[in-house]
């Protein structure tokens, strides 16, 4: 069974540009989660979805971010424009049932450098 | 904040050697959870915690919890070199239908 897949493992940006990272969660799992870790600090919650719907975005840092889960199936996070201080390692999580009630299984991470 | 907080935030031991982090935290929990990250790899779950629940093992793990201290114990019994990454623990909080919350982890590394 294929694990949870990011992609790009690395991106490197100029501060205004726009990245597009994508996780495909694993096959059935309805909840995906969005986590970012900043260099040295917590790994920060983003965002949940349940299939297709946004169960709980209240970590989205602003605006400037945009998630979406077509179709209940992969999910993009959009950071348009980036600011240097988006910069760290964003992680993407899947689950059959929710994170309150098990574990959560995790894709490698997209990392990401704004200059 | 729940936020769990691990201590150390780094630990060098030798091979066959005991290895102990701790990781407390701040409001009422429903469960606490350990991962392990190697180095560029993604989170990988390692063992949950019931608050009604004070031990738990798997393998060579064992995790304690003291909810009266808001603290968990993680210990890794005859270590190995395999067992170097990073050690991150994860709260629920027990009004249920949040998010984990992640510490900000210990590095832990096994010298062979």
């Amino acid at each position: 069974e294929a694990g949870v897949t990011q992609f790009p493992s690395h991106s490197v940006i100029e501060k205004g540009q726009t990245v597009t990272l994508r996780c495909d969660p694993i096959s059935g799992h309805d909840n995906l989660y969005w986590y970012r870790r900043v260099m040295g600090k917590e790994i920060k919650f983003l965002l949940h979805f349940v299939k297709e719907s946004k169960q709980d975005e209240s970590g989205m840092p602003n605006n400037r971010f945009l998630a979406e889960r077509t179709g209940g199936t992969y999910s993009t996070l959009k950071v348009q424009p980036a600011e240097l201080e988006d910069s760290g390692v964003y992680f993407c999580a899947s689950s059959q049932k929710p994170s309150w009630t098990g574990e959560l299984f995790f894709g490698e991470g997209s990392r990401l450098t704004v200059l | 904040s729940q936020q769990g907080e691990e201590d150390p935030q780094a630990l060098s031991i030798q091979e066959g050697e005991n290895a102990t982090m701790n990781c407390s935290y701040k409001t009422s929990i429903n469960n606490l959870q350990w991962y392990r990250q190697n180095s560029g790899r993604g989170l990988v779950h390692l063992i949950l915690i019931r608050s009604n629940e004070r031990e738990k093992h798997s393998g060579r793990l064992r995790v304690t919890l003291d909810t009266s201290k808001k603290s968990s114990s993680l210990l890794i019994t005859a270590s190995r070199a395999a067992d170097t990454a990073s050690y991150f623990c994860a709260t629920v909080s027990s009004s249920g239908n949040t998010p984990l919350v992640f510490g900000k982890g210990t590095r832990l590394s096994v010298i062979a």
